[in-house]
């Protein structure tokens, strides 16, 4: 069955350093990733994605990374800044599916 | 430009009540879809629909739990008889084109359900 996971369930990180958020997924068939953002008492929001002819992808101070040899995806975030303290969730799907699926998510809290 | 729309944001309701959740999908968007979350864990599939039909309930228990997305008016979860169980965050996620074009879903700010 298809699983995604997070090696790292919390993280905390300086203002103004770089954080990385990690997940791994099991399903070799995902072909579409997309990283979210959760803030408390709010619906994820949607940050980046990226397919799977792609190994790297830049928005706007943020990378995800996908290393497919070994079913993993990454988060940057450049200068973390206190905004960014909130629940990242990373989520697979694949071309022949209906629905993602979500792994547990990593907190990630921003100290001043 | 409204997002997602749900509501109640919060609901409360004592076990055997039926709750009844609402959706509006972003304009345009004919694709929707349910999703429950525990505190503190991702979400999990529920069930996918289109204008006046249910596409994939896969993730939607068999008894107690319906959904539907009428050709007019908002998406509604509904949860007979309900049990203590069922306390969780439903969010609603909408998209403009089937979940395998590879697009993303955009969720609304989730309906809070709890039973007393």
């Amino acid at each position: 069955g298809e699983s995604v996971g997070l090696h790292l369930p919390t993280l905390s990180v300086q203002e103004g350093d770089n954080s990385i958020i990690n997940c791994a997924y099991s399903n070799s068939a995902s072909d579409y990733f997309i990283w979210y953002k959760q803030e408390s008492g709010k619906g994820p929001q949607f940050i980046i994605d990226i397919r799977s002819n792609m190994d790297k992808r830049q928005g706007q101070r943020v990378t995800v990374l996908l290393n497919k040899t070994v079913k993993h995806l990454s988060l940057q975030i450049a200068a973390t800044q206190p905004g960014d303290s909130a629940v990242y969730f990373c989520a697979e799907a694949s071309y022949t599916g209906n629905q993602f699926y979500f792994g547990t998510g990593t907190s990630l809290t921003v100290i001043p | 430009n409204a997002g997602v729309m749900q509501n109640p944001r919060h609901l409360v309701r004592r076990r055997g009540q039926e709750a009844r959740l609402r959706c509006s999908p972003m304009k345009g968007h004919s694709h929707v879809y349910w999703y429950r979350q525990l505190p503190e864990e991702g979400l999990k599939f529920m069930v996918y629909l289109q204008k006046e039909n249910i596409i994939d309930e896969s993730g939607m228990p068999k008894e107690r739990f319906s959904a539907e997305f009428p050709k007019e008016g908002p998406s509604i979860l509904r949860i007979q008889q309900v049990v203590r169980g069922d306390s969780a965050a439903y969010f609603c996620a909408s998209s403009q084109n089937r979940q395998g074009s590879n697009q993303p879903q955009h969720f609304g700010d989730g309906t809070r359900l709890s039973i007393l």
